[in-house]
């Protein structure tokens, strides 16, 4: 299981704010992702790294843009926040061949 | 492209008793592997259960089997003895067995409650 750590979990902001939301993980992972999850559930990948200095875009055009400077750091940033970015914020990590290990999420509301 | 779906939106299930989840999906891929996630209240995503697409054996852990049916491409999730921390929504994924980004596409969730 790897340890996967995403701060804050919960954030209440009004519009028009710069956001970051940290993702870190302790195991050395060389690729990583984010996903946003809607209201009803959908879990859709929005950014994704293949390793230090890679970041690509998912399946779901977002208005947010990540960095990969280190390994174990990738962060997420939304520059004017808007209250369509409300939602849960997922990051994960993985390791070859396969399994995807989950952060506890940060519950974004943008007012 | 794949596609994943969990035709039971909502399911419940009385304590001690045993429920089936279904997954279906769609693809041309041969190698892949296949996953069942766990998000309960707390929306925490936590893996319960993996599946090599090449495993013609079904995998298990503890209370949690597949039913893994290739060519039907099925993937069901039984959950024995069910208990009241087994209330989450359970997630289908897919992933192509490559040397890339190790893609997840999931499906749209089952919303399990385990009652008393």
């Amino acid at each position: 299981e790897a340890d996967i750590y995403q701060t804050p979990r919960y954030l209440v902001i009004g519009t028009g704010k710069k956001i970051t939301l940290e993702c870190s993980q302790t195991m050395g992972h060389d690729k990583m992702y984010w996903y946003q999850q809607d209201p009803g559930m959908e879990l859709h990948l929005i950014h994704y790294s293949y390793g230090v200095n890679s970041t690509e875009k998912g399946d779901l055009s977002s208005e947010s843009t990540v960095s990969r400077i280190r390994t174990e750091h990738f962060p997420l940033t939304l520059e004017s926040a808007r209250p369509s970015h409300t939602s849960q914020y997922l990051c994960a990590s993985s390791t070859p061949p396969d399994t995807q290990y989950f952060g506890p999420g940060t519950r974004l509301t943008v007012l | 492209a794949q596609t994943v779906t969990q035709s039971q939106p909502e399911m419940s299930v009385q304590e001690a008793e045993t429920v089936t989840l279904s997954c279906t999906y769609d693809t041309s891929e041969s190698n892949y592997y296949l996953f069942w996630y766990k998000q309960p209240p707390s929306r925490q995503m936590i893996l319960v259960i993996r599946q090599e697409a090449y495993k013609q054996q079904n995998a298990t852990e503890n209370r949690f089997s597949v039913n893994f049916q290739k060519a039907a491409k099925s993937f069901s999730l039984k959950i024995s003895d069910s208990q009241l921390g087994d209330t989450a929504m359970y997630f289908c994924a897919f992933m192509k067995q490559d040397n890339a980004g190790n893609m997840l596409t999931f499906g749209g969730g089952t919303r399990l409650m385990v009652k008393p």
